[in-house]
């Protein structure tokens, strides 16, 4: 079974600039969520889609991050313009779906971003 | 809400020995609790899960144990090795809500 891709591993930018990451999760996982991880902590939730509709993004800074699942499937997670406390690596999870019991998120690699 | 938190940042153990990692989480409404394993360039690996309704569940030389009446969760490693060295992170999440997650304990298992 294929894991949840995301791209790219690596980015580098200068503040103010924008940046896109993409997310594939795993064949037929109806939530999808984008998680950030600074560095020494723990991942911090963003924003949750259930199928191509938002759950939760009361954590997402909606004046410079954007989200969307237009189609159920993949995603994009969106910054602009960043700032250098946007350092982080942003992870990219599937799950089954939230009301379903015993349920884990799977986790991709991660998008490490810098901002300089 | 919810909020995890872990007792120590680090966890130095022999190898060979037994680990004992602890969390807390905050609201008595968690149901579903999970142990992540994230080693360096790499995304949370699931390790090992409980329901509220456990409190106590076995895999392969990892226990978790969850004391809903105190709010704590704890995982055990059984005869640590070096391939055991990562971050641990435990996770909690309210029936139809999100996981929310602890600051994490890095495990570094020592020759």
């Amino acid at each position: 079974e294929a894991g949840v891709a995301q791209s790219p591993r690596y980015k580098i930018i200068e503040k103010r600039q924008s940046v896109a990451f993409w997310c594939n999760p795993i064949s037929g996982h109806a939530t999808l969520y984008w998680y950030q991880q600074i560095l020494g902590q723990g991942p911090k939730l963003l924003i949750q889609f259930q199928n191509n509709g938002v759950v939760d993004d009361s954590q997402l800074p909606k004046d410079r991050f954007s989200a969307e699942r237009l189609k159920g499937v993949d995603s994009t997670l969106k910054i602009q313009p960043a700032k250098l406390e946007d350092s982080a690596v942003y992870l990219c999870a599937s799950s089954l779906g939230v009301r379903v019991m015993n349920t884990e998120a799977f986790f991709g690699q991660g998008t490490r971003l810098t901002v300089v | 809400g919810e909020s995890v938190g872990l007792h120590l940042p680090t966890l130095s153990v022999q190898e060979g020995d037994n680990s004992i990692i602890n969390c807390a989480y905050s609201n008595s409404a968690s149901d579903y609790f999970i142990w992540y394993k994230q080693e360096s360039g790499k995304g949370p690996q699931f390790i090992i899960d409980i329901r509220s309704n456990m409190d106590k569940r076995q895999g392969q030389r990892v226990t978790v144990l969850l004391n809903k009446t105190v709010k704590h969760l704890s995982l055990q490693i059984a005869a640590t090795q070096p391939g055991d060295s990562a971050v641990y992170f435990c996770a909690a999440r309210n029936y139809g809500q999100n996981f929310v997650f602890g600051p994490g304990t890095r495990l570094s298992v020592l020759p």
